[in-house]
């Protein structure tokens, strides 16, 4: 069965510092990836996808997140954080065969101080 | 934007109690969503709606739970007898197509069984 492994729980960073979000699948097939956002007290967004093609991709809000085949990975990067950016970080994968069953990795909290 | 609306926001209900969740998709979607997140831990998907029936469930949907999309605007989950282990936030989400349209999210339904 296909899982999802965010490996930071909990991230506290200051402002204008850099990030970048851990995330590893484990499937072997063609798969879609995702990064979504939860802030305080709203619904899930999502960041930006990956389907196929260009490995970088560019999210929302100065996001972006690298796929890495051979490793399995789809980490986030952020060059620079505001404190607007605190928020629950969700990583997920769906096989790419229809409809979205998204597996979900546990979420990273971000809180980003002024 | 439209948005995906969920009502309520919480509720509490006593085990073995039925409770209906209500959601309102994005009017032009045609593929609906569950999803739901138990305290501290993934958001898991429960199941996938389009053309009237059920496309996809997950291990979780079992007899006690049930969809239906009564009208033309709202998309519902039944949970007949409720166990305490139903107690999470429940997300409703939309699409207006398959593998390769965004899901939107609602802001979730928080259940409570005492």
């Amino acid at each position: 069965a296909q899982s999802v492994s965010q490996h930071n729980h909990h991230v506290i960073l200051s402002e204008a510092a850099s990030l970048e979000l851990g995330c590893n699948y484990s499937y072997g097939g063609t798969v879609n990836l995702f990064w979504y956002v939860q802030y305080p007290g709203q619904h899930l967004q999502l960041l930006l996808k990956y389907f196929s093609g260009d490995p970088l991709v560019k999210g929302i809000k100065g996001f972006e997140a690298e796929f890495i085949k051979s490793k399995f990975s789809f980490n986030l990067r952020k060059p620079s954080v505001q404190w607007s950016d605190t928020a629950e970080y969700f990583c997920a994968v769906t096989l790419n065969t229809g409809f979205q069953k998204l597996v979900f990795g546990t979420g990273t909290r971000l809180l980003v101080s002024p | 934007e439209p948005e995906v609306t969920q009502t309520p926001s919480h509720q509490v209900t006593q085990m073995g109690q039925e409770v209906i969740l209500r959601c309102v998709p994005i009017s032009n979607h045609l593929y609906f969503y569950w999803y739901r997140q138990i305290l501290g831990q993934k958001v898991e998907f429960l199941v996938s709606f389009y053309n009237n029936e059920i496309s996809e469930k997950s291990e979780i949907f079992d007899d006690q739970f049930s969809v239906e999309r009564p009208d033309g605007s709202n998309f519902t989950l039944k949970i007949r007898s409720t166990k305490l282990e139903d107690s999470a936030m429940y997300f409703c989400a939309s699409s207006d197509g398959g593998t390769f349209s965004p899901l939107h999210f609602g802001n979730g339904t928080r259940l409570t069984v005492t």
